[in-house]
């Protein structure tokens, strides 16, 4: 089993459509995130969710906007998609707290093209 | 606000020949240090971590780095390279604080291994 599955892989679409990326996770993590690595592969966080509550929301258009139904996943959902999204977008999970809470395991990524 | 920097955009090494990556941070206390390995078409994974004590922490697949906080570097080493060891490679450093900055990393840019048979 993957400890943290994203879906799709792989999203090509037009510029303009609304598309979604899902998110799991099997490790009974309290903390989910998703990252995003830009086409000159810096990895930058986006969002963080402990619990289904978001508690790290960085400066991203609110065009992204996530959503947590429950502990084990995470969703990204993409208005009105823009040549500027076009990237690998990461989710991971961490569990427990102090230092471990910054232990993250990754998914595989989702790359999104927008064409 | 913090940053971390891996000068080496790009490494080449001989199967067997020994590696050291370099990764220099930016915080303003001790953080907790990373470094993860992401293969093509794959998700990162964790080779090693610092949060304190001993400065040299071992790590999966033979690597080690080591923290030296007078030159706020936490560089990633191994004795000697596998072909399956090309990858890239990033360091990250993590909050120390900690509350509702937990899993907030810090990326660098990465650092790609080639490896020579």
């Amino acid at each position: 089993d993957t400890a943290v599955s994203q879906t799709p892989k792989y999203l090509v679409t037009q510029m303009g459509n609304d598309k979604s990326i899902k998110c799991e996770q099997n490790l009974g993590h309290d903390t989910m995130y998703w990252y995003k690595q830009d086409s000159k592969k810096f990895l930058k966080i986006m969002f963080s969710y402990n619990n289904k509550e978001l508690i790290i929301n960085e400066t991203v258009p609110n065009r992204f906007s996530p959503k947590s139904p429950d502990k084990a996943h995470l969703n990204l959902h993409i208005n009105s998609l823009e040549l500027g999204d076009s990237a690998v977008y990461f989710c991971a999970s961490s569990g427990g707290y102090g230092s471990g809470a910054n232990v993250l395991t990754f998914g595989a990524g989702s790359r999104l093209t927008v064409l | 606000a913090q940053s971390v920097t891996q000068p080496d955009i790009h490494i080449t090494v001989s199967e067997g020949a020994s590696l050291e990556l370099r990764c220099n941070y930016s915080y303003g206390a001790t953080p907790y240090l990373f470094w993860y390995v992401q293969s093509p078409g794959q998700g990162l994974q964790l080779l090693l971590k610092y949060f304190s004590g001993d400065t040299l922490v071992q790590g999966i697949k033979g690597f080690e780095a080591e923290f030296k906080r007078s030159q706020s570097s936490f560089n990633l080493r191994k004795p000697s390279v596998h072909w399956s060891d090309a990858a890239e490679y990033f360091c990250a450093v993590g909050p120390f604080a900690g509350g509702t900055s937990y899993g907030k990393l810090t990326f660098g840019q990465g650092t790609i291994l080639t490896v020579h048979p």
